[in-house]
């Protein structure tokens, strides 16, 4: 097991809050993901890390920032909430690194709600 | 176009081949993946090649790659009644960008 926790697993905020999303691991692997997943468009990557203060945007993070200041976490910030944020967020951790970073393990994921 | 495609859904009788299939754009992918979402769990891998390979065999599994016309398909052998989730394909790029297709739903049929 490689040891990842998001928090929280279950939200429900209203428009216009911030919200915080964390992914915990264990084992300082370099390599983290932070997904959404919605009915229709299956998984879209928001933000990854590939090291500590190292990210990069991808295909949908506009509205989401992150940061890692430590290896360990991984964190998932939406400034102003927004009911389209409504989603299942998942976190990911590379377990290959470098050579091969699509061996993911993914965390059991954190259900937003935005009303 | 969507940069990982593949058909939403796939109704199979139990005991028969499932064959999944994805289509990608990128050329420059250098791993390619088939994921496994059971109902209410996050995704699992379950099995990659490399874009230099041609096929994979794991068990039940079968990975084959045509690169030249950039599509991958995952053939579970004996489909059983545990096979019912959504396959995600999935492809790396050089910068470490792991992109997911929408997924296909496998249906087991008794």
């Amino acid at each position: 097991d490689a040891g990842i926790t998001q928090s929280p697993r279950h939200k429900v905020t209203e428009t216009g809050t911030p919200v915080t999303l964390r992914c915990h691991q264990t084992e300082n692997h370099r390599y983290m993901y932070w997904y959404r997943q919605d009915p229709g468009h299956g998984l879209r990557l928001i933000h990854y890390s590939y090291g500590v203060k190292d990210t990069d945007k991808g295909e949908v993070s506009d509205g989401y920032s992150v940061s890692r200041s430590k290896t360990e976490d991984f964190l998932l910030t939406l400034e102003s909430a927004t009911s389209s944020q409504t989603s299942v967020y998942f976190c990911a951790i590379s377990l290959a690194g470098g050579k091969n970073t699509g061996e993911l393990f993914f965390g059991e994921g954190s259900r937003l709600t935005v009303l | 176009g969507e940069d990982v495609e593949q058909s939403l859904f796939l109704s199979v009788r139990e005991g028969d081949s499932s064959v999944i299939n994805c289509t990608y754009t990128d050329s420059s992918s250098t791993y390619l993946y088939w994921y496994k979402q059971e109902p209410g769990a996050g995704l699992q891998l379950l099995t990659y090649i490399f874009s230099n390979m041609d096929m994979k065999q794991d068990q039940r599994l079968t990975v084959l790659l045509n690169k030249k016309d950039k599509h991958l398909s995952l053939r579970i052998a004996d489909t059983q009644t545990g096979d019912s989730a959504i396959y995600f394909c999935a492809r790396a790029n050089r910068d470490d960008k792991i992109i997911f297709g929408k997924g296909t739903r496998l249906h087991i049929l008794p």
